[in-house]
């Protein structure tokens, strides 16, 4: 079976600092990942998928097969970014499983 | 936003009645999801749905059933609300369900407490 998980469930930088939020799965397939972000009063929305290699507001993730990760980066964190982050995971089914989730709070 | 809608957006209940949950799409988007939001859970998919009248379970859904009548519509009925039921719903929908990485789309969700 899957597994997503994201160790921290809390995770605080100041803004201008890098910030790693981590993403760890199992899975025995070929695996598509995705972050999702939800922002204040905001609804969950699409940040990054590892499919189309972009770079969204700054933020970038890498597939690592070998360490089966798929940690979300950023070289200078802003306090527009402070929100819950989700790693989730694709399988063959197309069915989504989430981590717990991580809040990241920016201080100025 | 993607058009998608749920109502309604908050919900007080007692343990044991029935609850219906309703998510709205204009966008004709084939696939629609149902997932509960926990502290410590993430996201985790109640139901999903394929095509009109064509609905499967997902890894939590004792305790829920769903219909969907209309391509637009996809109702999450809980028969006997229970505590553990309290939790906000998302509802979800996307154009197709595959290897492709295909996006998501979150409506705002409904806040339900079973007291």
């Amino acid at each position: 079976a899957q597994r997503v998980t994201q160790p921290e469930k809390l995770l605080s930088v100041f803004k201008g600092a890098p910030v790693e939020l981590k993403c760890n799965y199992s899975y025995s397939g070929s695996p598509e990942l995705f972050w999702y972000v939800q922002y204040s009063r905001q609804r969950l929305q699409l940040l990054l998928r590892h499919i189309s290699r972009e770079s969204i507001k700054g933020f970038t993730a890498d597939l690592n097969k070998g360490e089966t990760s798929f940690h979300l980066k950023k070289p200078f964190a802003q306090e527009e970014d402070s929100a819950m982050y989700y790693c989730a995971l694709s399988t063959s089914y197309g069915k989504l499983t989430f981590g717990q989730g991580t809040i990241l709070t920016v201080h100025p | 936003d993607a058009g998608i809608t749920q109502s309604p957006r908050h919900k007080v209940t007692e343990t044991g009645t029935p609850v219906t949950l309703r998510c709205h799409q204009t966008e004709n988007h084939r696939y629609m999801y149902w997932y509960r939001q926990d502290p410590g859970h993430g996201l985790r998919l109640i139901h999903y749905s394929y095509g009109v009248k064509d609905t499967d379970k997902g890894e939590v859904s004792d305790g829920y059933s769903v219909s969907r009548s209309k391509t637009e519509d996809f109702l999450l009925t809980l028969e006997s609300a229970t505590s553990s039921q309290t939790s906000v719903y998302f509802c979800a929908i996307s154009e197709s369900m595959g290897l492709a990485g295909d996006t998501q789309y979150f409506g705002p969700g409904t806040r339900l407490t079973v007291l």
